[in-house]
């Protein structure tokens, strides 16, 4: 238990469909982020939020969202994705900015299939 | 911009004591270098983290020559519960992490 948790951990959905992964962090961290992992690839950085502002947005796809409501939560809306878009979401906190490589507390993932 | 290399994967056998090494060639003055353990179906953990030398805690050592260029984990005395995915990461002051792809190690009895 690292005290980040996401829901759902499964979903499969069609290209049209409009879903949202959510992440919440218990730790009273600053920042948060999410990632996407594909098979034998490293991992992504997609968004990186501080204090609920967007500090981090690494050429990310509209069809992905970010939404940060406050510091302990976090969303991801997607929209029309495509197969390729398959694969591990991962959110992560930590207390600083993420300079440096502040060390990361990462949820367990949801697990996206998209058909 | 670094890039991080690491090896696929790694075979070892309880009690001994396992090196991985990973290469970041571009790495920046202000970059640190951080290490990650993932489990099936469970985020990645952190282990260890360094900027030069040696750096220790109760899990791991992690070396680092002086020109930074390369780094490596150092896991004494494995168990069979260390089999899992190890990645490397370097930390950029431009919210750039660049992680490794990880490399697979399993411990054999």
């Amino acid at each position: 238990e690292t005290g980040v948790t996401q829901t759902p951990r499964h979903l499969v959905m069609g290209m049209t469909n409009k879903k949202s992964l959510k992440c919440e962090q218990h730790l009273g961290h600053n920042a948060m982020y999410w990632y996407k992992q594909s098979a034998k690839k490293p991992l992504e950085l997609m968004f990186v939020y501080n204090f609920k502002e967007q500090t981090e947005n690494n050429s990310v796809p509209s069809r992905f969202s970010p939404e940060c409501p406050n510091s302990s939560h976090l969303f991801l809306h997607l929209h029309t994705l495509q197969p390729e878009d398959s694969a591990l979401y991962l959110c992560a906190s930590s207390q600083g900015t993420g300079l440096f490589g502040d060390e990361q507390f990462f949820g367990p993932g949801t697990r996206l299939t998209v058909l | 911009l670094a890039k991080t290399t690491q090896p696929i994967s790694m075979d070892s056998y309880e009690g001994q004591e396992v090196n991985i090494t990973c290469s970041h060639n571009n790495i920046a003055t202000n970059d640190y270098i951080t290490w990650y353990q993932q489990f099936p179906s469970q985020g990645p953990r952190f282990i260890i983290q360094g900027y030069k030398t040696k750096v220790t805690n109760e899990v791991a050592s992690l070396f680092i020559p002086a020109d930074r260029k390369s780094s490596t984990l150092s896991l004494p005395r494995v168990s069979l519960s260390d089999t899992a995915v190890y990645y490397c990461l370097v930390g950029n002051s431009n919210y750039q992490l660049i992680w490794g792809a990880g490399t697979k190690l399993i411990i054999k009895p």
